[in-house]
């Protein structure tokens, strides 16, 4: 049974950093790209990062809203994707999912999530 | 951006009855167009992806239809679990964009 499981997330002050985690379980993470999306408070969602597969270089994409601040990445040998976000604004806070995406581009499992809020 | 509108943003229904949501792209797509059911407390699942391509494990009460810049999902003959919050997400390009949501109430 493919399992997203998000953590890392909690209270932190503006400027400051925090690290996401994403275990996966039940398939091999290397065959697959990997998104990090959010949802703010009563907004929509929002892609922020993609990771792409072995066969794809594990090449990265970030939305505009985060590039330069945040950075995804993955450590295969332990099955998790990581979203290290820097310099964070109260606009960053939202819930945040992991999803595991097929190569065309669609997502077909997402994490439960992990909220992240950016307040002094 | 490709931006992502949909229509209606609630729908009132019942048990039995057909519902369509429609999708729309600023720009065509292509068929790069899936269909997510969020519930509340769960991580939001996949339903249709290339536009009309039932994922596997969903009931064949969903479909999906339309290429460009429209697209529909229909639910025929609703069931209980059926209401929640449908959305619709763009994968043609960078940035990936979803549309906001439409709630199907009873």
């Amino acid at each position: 049974e493919v399992q997203l499981v998000e953590s890392g997330g909690g209270l932190v002050q503006p400027g400051g950093s925090l690290r996401l985690s994403c275990a996966a379980s039940g398939f091999t993470l290397s065959d697959y790209y990997m998104d990090w999306v959010r949802q703010a408070p009563g907004k929509g969602l929002e892609w922020v990062a993609r990771s792409r597969n072995k066969a794809n270089g594990q090449t990265t994409e970030h939305a505009a809203s985060v590039k330069g601040r945040f950075t995804i990445s993955r450590d295969d040998s332990k099955n998790s994707l990581f979203l290290q976000m820097n310099s964070l604004r109260t606009e960053d806070t939202a819930v945040y999912y992991c999803l595991r995406g097929d190569s065309s581009g669609y997502s077909d499992y997402w994490g439960q999530g992990t909220l992240v809020t950016v307040s002094s | 951006d490709i931006q992502m509108t949909q229509s209606p943003s609630t729908l009132s229904a019942s048990l039995g009855d057909t519902v369509t949501i429609t999708c729309r792209a600023s720009q065509s797509v292509s068929t790069w167009l899936a269909w997510y059911q969020l519930k509340p407390g769960r991580g939001p699942k996949l339903l249709m992806y290339k536009a009309s391509r039932l994922e596997s494990g969903v009931p064949s009460r969903f479909s999906g239809s339309g290429s460009g810049t429209e697209f529909t999902l229909t639910i025929t003959s609703l069931v209980p679990e059926d209401f929640a919050t449908y959305f619709c997400q763009q994968y043609s390009d960078y940035p990936l964009t979803f549309g906001p949501g439409t709630k199907v109430e009873i």
